[in-house]
């Protein structure tokens, strides 16, 4: 596709239960970040990708959360045990290099709801 | 302190009003300067990319830099309705993170 697809757009779980979120970047794009936006809040940093490894995980903010991008190109948040807490819109945006600094592309966002 | 500060607003102004944003930061490192328009239940779009200080223009909006006092602004001329958003801040170090303000809330009346 022409641009960054998140999947699915919308989820509605259980606290407790165990949610994965799904973001296929632009094609050739190297840098991939997963961010996280509260209402009325800026978009909060949670890990960025340069290629298959984790370049920057400072923004997890427990070892509930954990993400994957294997071949470089298509990356899942993992989220264990969900809580209320971490209801927000998770955003993913990438980037053609990560050396230029913040021209991010975005998704639409997955919208998490943990009852 | 955040190392991004952003004023949420709301802001309302008149359609054909000039509309400045600020953001103040405090990591000098930051040397990529971005501002993000974000329509409701929309991801973030890129609207102005600046690198180091100065001034950059494109159509009716102006991004200015200005590194000495840490201190970034968007101006927006002749508003329209359309531009009714959340415009984000954001900066980065390059091959690091890019961090986001707040975003403030802007309405633009007809």
């Amino acid at each position: 596709g022409a641009g960054v697809s998140q999947t699915p757009s919308n989820k509605v779980t259980e606290k407790g239960k165990y949610v994965e979120l799904r973001c296929d970047p632009i094609s050739g794009h190297t840098a991939l970040y997963w961010y996280r936006q509260s209402l009325g809040q800026g978009p909060e940093f949670l890990i960025y990708f340069q290629g298959t490894g984790a370049a920057d995980d400072s923004g997890l903010p427990n070892d509930r959360f954990f993400a994957v991008r294997p071949e470089g190109s298509v990356s899942t948040l993992k989220i264990q045990r969900t809580e209320r807490g971490d209801s927000a819109v998770y955003l993913c945006a990438s980037s053609l290099n990560a050396g230029r600094g913040g021209e991010l592309f975005f998704g639409e966002g997955s919208r998490l709801t943990v009852l | 302190q955040k190392e991004v500060e952003q004023d949420p607003g709301p802001l309302s102004v008149p359609e054909g009003a000039i509309v400045s944003l600020n953001c103040t930061y405090s990591n000098s490192a930051f040397q990529y300067f971005m501002w993000y328009r974000q329509y409701s239940r929309k991801g973030p779009e890129l609207l102005m990319y600046t690198y180091s200080s100065g001034n950059k223009e494109d159509g009716r909006f102006t991004a200015q830099v200005d590194k000495s006092s840490k201190y970034i602004s968007l101006f927006i001329r002749d508003s329209q309705p359309s531009d009714s958003a959340t415009y984000l801040c954001a900066m980065s170090a390059g091959y690091q993170k890019v961090t986001f303000g707040t975003g403030t809330k802007l309405q633009v009346i007809p």
